[in-house]
């Protein structure tokens, strides 16, 4: 059982720098076996896929956020995570950090973590 | 990018009653490699994440109780819950992961009649 925690900063201003940690537990973000996903949820919307990081570092974002998204792993603290820049109030969302298997049976977004609320407002 | 389209976008249903929730995708979600269609369902509940319910287009995730079933294939698929419980009230979302970016229907919200 794969479990997620999101954490950072609640509140960001506009223009700025959203930046999330998720972190780990009940596998390594090392392992081959997971994408490591990030997917925010707008209040009362629906879901929006960021992209994925996976063991070897490599990244895919969706094109639409692409120019301003990074994310990372951390191995020694096995945990992974996002930067958004130069947010404006569109990006305030609730944040979820997900695990989905890269190998069989792949079960899609299997695990998620509770969701970070974060408010882009000056 | 791949388009899922979700209908209705809500519906309410007798306790008891049969709730059934179509998915269409704007293009084949079929892995050639194995004929597998990766298509998901999830449930979400106010301030609760998303619940994976169904993956490959009809296996149930464990622990899932079974009035809640998947079918289709390609680009056509169907949620149906048998016999709605009060427990089911919630928000639906169907899921494409064959092909990035990954993408989400826009939502069902299913209530009690």
């Amino acid at each position: 059982q794969v479990q997620l925690q999101e954490s950072g900063p609640g509140l960001v201003k506009p223009s700025q720098t959203l930046s999330l940690t998720c972190n780990v537990s009940g596998a390594s973000v090392s392992s081959t076996t997971y994408y490591w996903s990030w997917i925010r949820q707008p209040p009362g919307k629906g879901l929006e896929w960021i992209g994925y990081i996976y063991y070897t570092g490599d990244t895919y974002y969706t094109p639409s956020l692409k120019s301003r998204v990074t994310m990372s792993l951390d191995t020694s603290k096995n945990q992974f995570s996002l930067k958004l820049t130069s947010v404006t109030a569109a990006d305030t969302a609730t944040y979820f950090c997900v695990s989905e298997r890269r190998t069989q049976p792949r079960r899609a977004f299997a695990f998620w973590g509770q969701g970070a609320l974060v408010t882009v407002s000056s | 990018d791949i388009v899922m389209t979700q209908s209705p976008d809500s519906l309410a249903v007798s306790l008891g009653e049969r709730a059934t929730i179509n998915c269409k995708s704007s293009h084949t979600v079929m892995y050639s490699s194995n004929n597998k269609n990766y298509l998901a369902w999830y449930q979400q509940k106010p301030g609760q994440p998303p619940r994976l319910l169904i993956y490959w287009a009809s296996t149930r995730e464990s622990g899932v109780p079974d009035r809640f079933s998947g079918s289709g294939s390609d680009t056509d698929f169907t949620l149906t819950i048998s016999s709605l419980q009060a427990e089911d009230v919630a928000i639906y979302y169907c899921q494409q992961y064959n092909g990035n970016p990954r993408t989400f229907g826009q939502g069902t919200r299913v209530e009690i009649k």
